[in-house]
């Protein structure tokens, strides 16, 4: 049965600071991996979505990494600013013909002024 | 603009009451999937439909059906709601494709008193 687990499940930091937020998932046969974020008490916003094929993928401030193998991604936040206080959830998907995203709970991400 | 929409955004009702929960899309997409999240927690699949074929997850509980009437339109019921069921629900679509990305409705928070 596939697991995602973040860590830590709460990150705060001091705004321009560079962080690393992380994922890892017990079963590598994944399809593709995604990262959310998720307002509260809104839904979820795709940031990145990377191929099982691919390495990484970058949108503005944001790079995400997928090393298949040991089970891991990461989503790198350059230079935070305040408006990027959320919680980032990465999801991923098990296997081509399957529709199902399995998620980890999400860090949530504080950026102070 | 909106491209996926959940009526209502708060749904209050009752313990054992039946409640209807609206999900509608704009993107034309093939595939239509219910998500509970409740508080903390990682969003966890229900059910989908491709197309018209129905998707149940193995441990959704039959408290929960769904029916999609036309592509746009997707509905999860509640028949018996108990406490237990109170959580943010949440609507999202895809293309059907492996490589795509799932869009996510605002969500409905559900509050059963």
């Amino acid at each position: 049965k596939q697991e995602v687990t973040q860590i830590p499940a709460a990150l705060s930091v001091p705004e321009g600071e560079n962080l690393v937020l992380n994922c890892s998932f017990t079963d590598s046969a994944i399809y593709n991996l995604q990262w959310f974020r998720q307002d509260p008490g809104k839904g979820l916003t795709s940031l990145l979505l990377i191929q099982s094929s691919q390495r990484e993928q970058t949108s503005g401030r944001l790079n995400a990494s997928l090393d298949k193998s040991s089970g891991r991604s990461t989503l790198y936040i350059a230079a935070s600013q305040p408006g990027d206080s959320a919680t980032y959830l990465c999801a991923v998907r098990k296997g081509s013909g399957s529709e199902k995203l399995v998620f980890g709970k999400g860090t949530k991400l504080t950026v102070n002024p | 603009d909106a491209m996926v929409i959940q009526n209502p955004r708060y749904q209050v009702t009752q313990f054992g009451k039946p409640v209807t929960l609206s999900c509608s899309q704009t993107l034309n997409h093939n595939v239509m999937y219910w998500y509970q999240q409740k508080s903390s927690q990682a969003p966890k699949l229900l059910f989908h439909y491709y197309d018209k074929d129905f998707n149940n997850e193995a441990d959704t509980p039959d408290n929960f059906q769904s029916r999609r009437p036309n592509t746009s339109f997707c509905f999860l019921d509640i028949r018996s709601p108990g406490l237990g069921d109170a959580a943010m629900y949440l609507c999202a679509t895809s293309k059907g494709q492996s490589t795509d990305t799932q869009y996510f409705g605002p969500g409905t928070r559900l509050t059963v008193l």
